[in-house]
């Protein structure tokens, strides 16, 4: 049941290029979407997230992009600095119901960024 | 800047063996979750845990998995008879009420059953 996908598993960029990094989802009643930057032998740390409210979050080099017709989101980074090297992962949650939600994991993607 | 604490950060165990997992979580912080993760996987829903009980778990969670929080602090996940495919990185996690950041993770705890 794979109601959020990542389907790239690896990505590869030079230094100071942009990374796109692309998640699709199946389950209409998501409204919350997040990204999670994971580093080996840490947990999942929260990057950016956007409701379904909106198309677009910026935070400094992060923006995500939501397109809710074709049920896809990307994070974007730019400029890519080697420190972005990690897996990222894409969660999708249903947040209508309160602040208690549940997050549903994409298998994540290895960015590697090259100097 | 605040941080959820999950002790042992790896855990090794004979199958059919109890494990407790514990975790300290953010002093303000309500929801608390268990997510683990199987090697080469994605990370996976357990459980989520409010006002003392539990708010929503998976098919995952049977009865062999129980959460609770014995002294208002720790959060502790319990797994009563391990088996080999319960070898993974259990990760904690918690929002504040209203959060709009997402949840904070602890580091992990590994837990191999042998």
């Amino acid at each position: 049941d794979q109601q959020v996908k990542q389907n790239s598993p690896s990505l590869s960029v030079q230094e100071g290029r942009i990374s796109i990094l692309n998640c699709d989802y199946t389950n209409s009643m998501f409204d919350y979407f997040l990204w999670y930057k994971k580093y080996p032998a840490e947990g999942p740390t929260f990057l950016i997230s956007i409701s379904s409210i909106k198309d677009k979050n910026e935070d400094g080099r992060f923006t995500v992009f939501l397109n809710k017709s074709a049920k896809h989101l990307s994070l974007h980074i730019v400029p890519s600095q080697p420190g972005d090297s990690a897996v990222y992962f894409c969660a999708a949650g249903i947040r209508s119901g309160g602040s208690n939600y549940k997050l549903t994991f994409g298998k994540g993607t290895l960015l590697t960024v090259n100097p | 800047e605040p941080e959820v604490t999950q002790t042992p950060s790896h855990q090794v165990t004979q199958m059919g063996q109890e494990v407790i997992l514990r975790c300290v979580p953010i002093s303000n912080h309500l929801y608390f979750y268990w997510y683990r993760q199987i090697l080469g996987q994605k990370v996976e829903f357990l459980v989520s845990f409010y006002n003392n009980e539990i708010s929503e778990k998976s098919e995952i969670f049977d009865d062999q998995f129980s959460v609770e929080r014995p002294d208002g602090s720790n959060f502790t996940l319990k797994i009563r008879s391990t088996k080999l495919e319960d070898s993974a990185m259990y990760f904690c996690a918690d929002t504040p009420l209203g959060g709009s950041h997402g949840y904070t993770f602890g580091s992990g705890t590994r837990l191999t059953v042998v």
